[in-house]
């Protein structure tokens, strides 16, 4: 099956600074990469995510990064605010069939932006 | 449009006994995923309905069950309970198997005693 490897899993930025997050994927197959916002005792929210058929997408103050021959994917934060502090959990998905296979989730980024 | 909803909140049961949890998604969406959220394993993928059907499992014991009802509500049950079944279950709602995007739910927090 699918593994997702998530870096690192710790990260401090001072605010206005960026933070970059990189996730690694196996399967050759993944065709959807979301990426998860959660803060403390809330649920998971999603912020961006890319498909295969794209290389980059950028919403606001946040881009994701595809590199498919490398399988691996970045999600960029720029001037970053305290409301950015939060664990970020990157993901990959197979489409097949007509239908989605679950999500493989990395273990997570705790991002802490220091003020 | 209301959100992703779960209930109970929170629970707590002892081993042996059985659960059910039930999730309500967002209105028109007929897909529901089911994901274990733990410390040491992360979010892990329990399975996927739609239209009243699994489509998918993950690598969960027989333990783990669940069905989806015609109004696209869906239920999982856990039977036996274990102790290493305490975590966050949460549910993800998306308008197809077809559509990736996944939507979740606030959880319902599982403690086995």
């Amino acid at each position: 099956g699918e593994n997702v490897e998530q870096h690192p899993s710790t990260l401090s930025v001072q605010e206005g600074d960026s933070a970059v997050i990189k996730c690694t994927y196996s399967d050759s197959a993944s065709n959807y990469f979301p990426w998860y916002k959660q803060e403390l005792g809330k649920r998971p929210q999603l912020i961006i995510d890319i498909r295969s058929n794209v290389g980059e997408k950028k919403d606001q103050r946040i881009a994701v990064t595809l590199n498919k021959t490398a399988k691996h994917f970045s999600l960029h934060i720029t001037e970053t605010q305290p409301e950015d502090s939060a664990v970020y959990f990157c993901a990959a998905s197979i489409k097949s069939g007509g239908g989605a296979d679950g999500l493989t989730f990395g273990k997570g980024t705790h991002l802490i932006i220091q003020p | 449009k209301a959100g992703v909803t779960q209930t109970p909140r929170y629970l707590i049961k002892t081993r042996g006994q059985q659960v059910t949890l039930s999730c309500s998604p967002i209105s028109g969406h007929r897909s529901v995923s089911w994901y274990q959220q733990t410390p040491g394993q992360g979010l892990q993928f329990l399975f996927e309905y739609f239209s009243e059907t699994q489509r998918n499992k993950g690598n969960f014991p027989g333990r783990f069950s669940g069905r989806q009802f015609s109004n696209s509500r869906s239920e999982m049950n856990v039977s036996t309970l274990e102790l290493g079944d305490s975590a966050l279950y949460l549910c993800a709602s998306h308008r197809l198997p077809s559509y990736n995007e996944q939507f979740f739910g606030p959880g319902t927090r599982l403690t086995v005693l």
